[in-house]
């Protein structure tokens, strides 16, 4: 059983370009997270999709953006890339959207922007 | 607003010692609290989480945590460190309206021989 899987693995782009990260959830989980770790800090929560919606956003400006398809796999879009966006993106999902439901991370996707 | 403290750091133990890993949390309500580990440049794992009924929690890999209601804490422990157990280690929250979670700072856990 494939756990949650993320692409790529690492990636570098340059201020004001434009990054999409892909998720693919581990097997049965229909809720996909989205979470940045900045280096030395704790994971923060970008968003959450169920059902091909949006269903929670954390404090991330609207470059910061989503999709999830039929497949319940995702996408993390952040356009006009800054500085400030390197960081560890973090995929994790769930088989629902409960509180109690417990989230499953990928190895995540390292961003460097120069 | 919802938040969880991880006090230290950093802790370092002796192999074959017992660990504590020291969080607290601050919500309104009834918390739900979670302890996942990372290893370097890894994503986080699940380790154990704590949703109701009994206050000591057993989880992966010979973790466990006692949720402590009075001291608003959730104190992950092991009665027996390996060195293997050294990794960053975090706490988190869901306190209602979906489960996005609200991760403490993390502790660095050394295991040493």
């Amino acid at each position: 059983d494939a756990g949650v899987t993320q692409s790529p693995t690492h990636l570098i782009k340059t201020r004001g370009q434009q990054v999409t990260l892909r998720c693919s959830p581990k097997s049965g989980h229909d809720t996909v997270s989205w979470y940045q770790q900045a280096l030395g800090q704790g994971p923060q929560f970008i968003f959450q999709y169920y059902e091909e919606e949006e269903r929670q956003r954390g404090n991330f400006p609207d470059r910061f953006s989503g999709h999830q398809f039929p497949n319940y796999s995702s996408e993390l879009n952040v356009n006009a890339l800054l500085l400030g966006d390197s960081a560890l993106y973090l995929c994790a999902s769930s088989p629902g959207r409960w509180d109690t439901d417990t989230q499953y991370f990928g190895p995540g996707t390292r961003l460097t922007v120069l | 607003a919802q938040s969880v403290a991880q006090p230290e750091d950093q802790v370092n133990v002796a192999e074959g010692n017992p660990l504590t890993v020291k969080c607290t949390y601050s919500v309104s309500g009834n918390p739900y609290l979670f302890w996942y580990v990372q290893y370097p440049n890894r994503g986080l794992q699940f380790l154990l989480k704590y949703i109701t009924g009994d206050n000591l929690v057993k989880g992966s890999y010979g973790f466990e945590a006692e949720f402590n209601k009075s001291q608003t804490s959730f104190h992950l422990k092991k009665p027996s460190a390996l060195v293997s157990d050294s990794a960053l280690y975090f706490c988190a929250v869901i306190m209602g309206g979906g489960n996005k979670l609200t991760f403490g700072t993390g502790t660095q856990l050394k295991v040493e021989l």
